[in-house]
This record gives structure tokens, sequence and C-alpha cells, in this order.
């Protein structure tokens, strides 16, 4: 049973970087056919998809957010991570990472599973 | 790169039968077989229900079906109970290596 969880910190200055960790079990996030994702909620919002990373290293951001966002492949423990520089208070959302699986069409389909998200708040 | 439209809620009676609309364009949902669904709970994590615009997760009941036409996709639930109270979003590729979601829809189980 594959399996994320998100850790990090729930508050973050305005300005400064946000940094979490998704750590996957039940699964390798060195095989293929795999991307990292991170997707995000803002209160009381809908779902907005971050990016993704795969197993490759190679990754691929939301337009709105490419300047700032960082996703990348952790050194150890089946891990990837997320950074987020010069938040605002609308960066404060629910943050939960995904296995996105690969089809036919060489791009993700769809996302699952989930992690059970971590809340960050931007303020001071 | 916009949201993808859905109704903000929608209610129905259990038993009967509901369907939640994603209203993209052509450069997402009507451009590829690639919309996915996913059912929510409040605190809870999103849950895939739909994957492919027409297929089906193992372990996801088959009250739950999907479909397609032209910009708009569509979920439907049919024989409402009242565990499918909650949220639902689509999400589609969006092209260039992109994906959107839609706003979500407050489902209501009378």
């Amino acid at each position: 049973q594959v399996q994320l969880q998100e850790s990090g910190p729930g508050l973050v200055k305005p300005s400064q970087t946000l940094s979490l960790t998704c750590t996957v079990s039940g699964d390798s996030i060195s095989s293929g056919g795999k991307y990292w994702s991170w997707i995000r909620q803002r209160p009381g919002q809908g779902l907005e998809w971050i990016g993704y990373v795969y197993y490759t290293g190679s990754s691929f951001y939301n337009p709105s957010l490419e300047s700032r966002v960082t996703i990348s492949l952790g050194t150890s423990n089946n891990q990837f991570s997320l950074k987020l520089t010069s938040v605002t208070a609308a960066d404060t959302a629910v943050y939960y990472c995904a296995r996105g699986t690969g089809t036919v069409f060489g791009v993700v389909g769809w996302f699952d599973p989930w992690g059970q998200g971590t809340l960050v708040t931007v303020s001071s | 790169q916009s949201a993808l439209t859905q109704p903000a809620s929608l209610s129905g009676s259990p038993g009967q039968s509901i369907a939640i609309s994603c209203t993209g364009t052509g450069s997402d949902v009507a451009g590829y077989q690639l919309v996915s669904w996913y059912q929510q709970h409040p605190g809870k994590a999103p849950k895939l229900v739909i994957y492919e615009v027409t297929e089906r997760p193992s372990g996801v009941s088959d009250r739950f079906s999907g479909s397609k036409s032209g910009n708009t996709a569509s979920l439907t639930i049919s024989g409402l109970q009242a565990e499918d109270e909650g949220d639902y979003y689509c999400c589609s590729y969006a092209g260039s290596n992109t994906w959107v979601f839609g706003g979500g829809t407050k489902l209501t189980v009378l």
C-alpha cells in the first residue's frame, strides 16, 4: 500500500521560504512512470496544482507559481521536497503531496494516492 | 490557465442520480482524454474516483461513472447514498505538462 506523508513548518513568515518534505512508502521515487507532485488548497477554496518532479529530476510547474517554486528529489529516504519563496498570506493553504501516474500519452493521467495534507500559515 | 468550471453546489435525495459538470476549453478538457475526478470529505485528503474520463479505480463503487462531450466532462453518481456527501473536483491535463482543477462542487444528500 502506497502512502505519502507531508512534513514541515506549519508557520512561515511573509517574504520567507516555505519548505515541505514528502516521505513515500510502498513505492520508490526512483522508478519510472510516476510523477511526484504537490497540490495545494487555500482555505475554503478549490485545489491548485503546483508542480511535479520525475525520477530523472526533471520538474514542471504551474505557470502562475513557476518563478517562486522548486520541487526536487530528496537525497535519501525516498523523499521529495517543495520550496516556495517570497511567500505572502495568499500562500496560506493545506499542501498535499500526491503520486501522479503516467499514461500512454507520456504525461500524468491522474493523482493517487494523496498524503493527508499539512496546513501552512503565512503570518508574522 | 483558468480553473475548470463546476457548479458550486448540488443536492439530491438518497437513491437518486446526480451529474456534476466540469466545463473547460479546447486546450484542456476537449483536447485530451485525461480528465479525473476526486471526492473529498471534510478535513480529509481528496480520493480518486474516476480517471481517464471513464475509468474507475479498483475499490470505487460502480455507482460512480464519468463521461465527456466536447468541452464538458461529467461525473454521475447513481443511487445516491449518505456517504457520497462531500466535495467533488474535476481535473484535466492542460498541455505543456500542466494540470488544472475545477473549483469544486459541494454535494449534499438530503
